[in-house]
């Protein structure tokens, strides 16, 4: 159980598109789900966090207008990046927390990211 | 603020030895969760282990096992007998309880694991 898939694994595009990648929580209902991003040997930085039917709650630095989320449901949330350039060239991950009802912490579920390359 | 240092930023072992990954957190809440999460090479993130703060007691997972040690702020993580196969980067991440909504995990900077015949 708890499997996350991302789409596409991997996208190569021209800089000025915009792409859109999606996750989605397989087999569990995701009421949060967050977006990171991972340059080469480091570490994960929170993009953002993505609630089911609200708008989605960026962390400081994160460019709202750049970086468009929608959680339009419980299973599924997407991440577009708007007018690519080089150097949003990254490793974009995503993650979905299972929804347990009851106080504590939802262990987050990765998916198996999405390697944006911008030429 | 929460923080997690992993300071081993490299560990090359060679198979079948025993390997410990340090985890030391840092955090003003009271409840709070660890986690260890794996990366191979394909990228995923694979989930391993999540313990709360309440809970002390070490776990064993085959030859994964964990110490959880609340007077240090630790949680560190050892591979016995490890196996090429366990090549990877290794996160220690640290969560907040949440109260309604899912808590944001602070990740350590990772220790890349290189085992070798």
């Amino acid at each position: 159980g708890a499997v996350v898939s991302q789409h596409p694994s991997r996208v190569i595009c021209k800089s000025g598109t915009s792409v859109k990648i999606e996750c989605r929580s397989l087999d569990f209902q995701a009421t949060t789900m967050f977006w990171y991003r991972q340059f080469p040997k480091k570490s994960l930085m929170l993009m953002a966090t993505s609630n089911e039917g609200s708008k989605a709650t960026y962390e400081q630095g994160v460019e709202k207008d750049k970086f468009l989320i929608n959680h339009a449901s419980l299973t599924l949330s997407t991440l577009t990046v708007t007018s690519a350039h080089p150097e949003d060239s990254s490793f974009y991950i995503c993650s979905a927390s299972e929804t347990s009802g009851s106080v504590g912490t939802d262990t987050q579920y990765f998916g198996p990211g999405t390697r944006l390359t911008v030429l | 603020a929460q923080k997690v240092t992993q300071a081993q930023t490299e560990i090359s072992v060679v198979e079948k030895e025993d390997v410990t990954l340090d985890c030391v957190y840092e955090t003003r809440d009271t409840t709070y969760y660890l986690f260890w999460y794996k990366q191979p090479p394909s990228g995923e993130l694979v989930f391993l282990i999540r313990r709360n703060s309440f809970d002390e007691q070490n776990e064993i997972s085959g030859r994964y096992s964990w110490n959880f040690q609340k007077s240090t702020s630790s949680f560190n993580f050892t591979i016995t007998a490890s196996q090429v196969v366990d090549s990877a980067v290794y996160f220690c991440a640290l969560s907040e309880a949440y109260t309604g909504t899912a808590s944001k995990l602070t990740f350590g900077t990772g220790t890349r694991l290189q085992v070798t015949l």
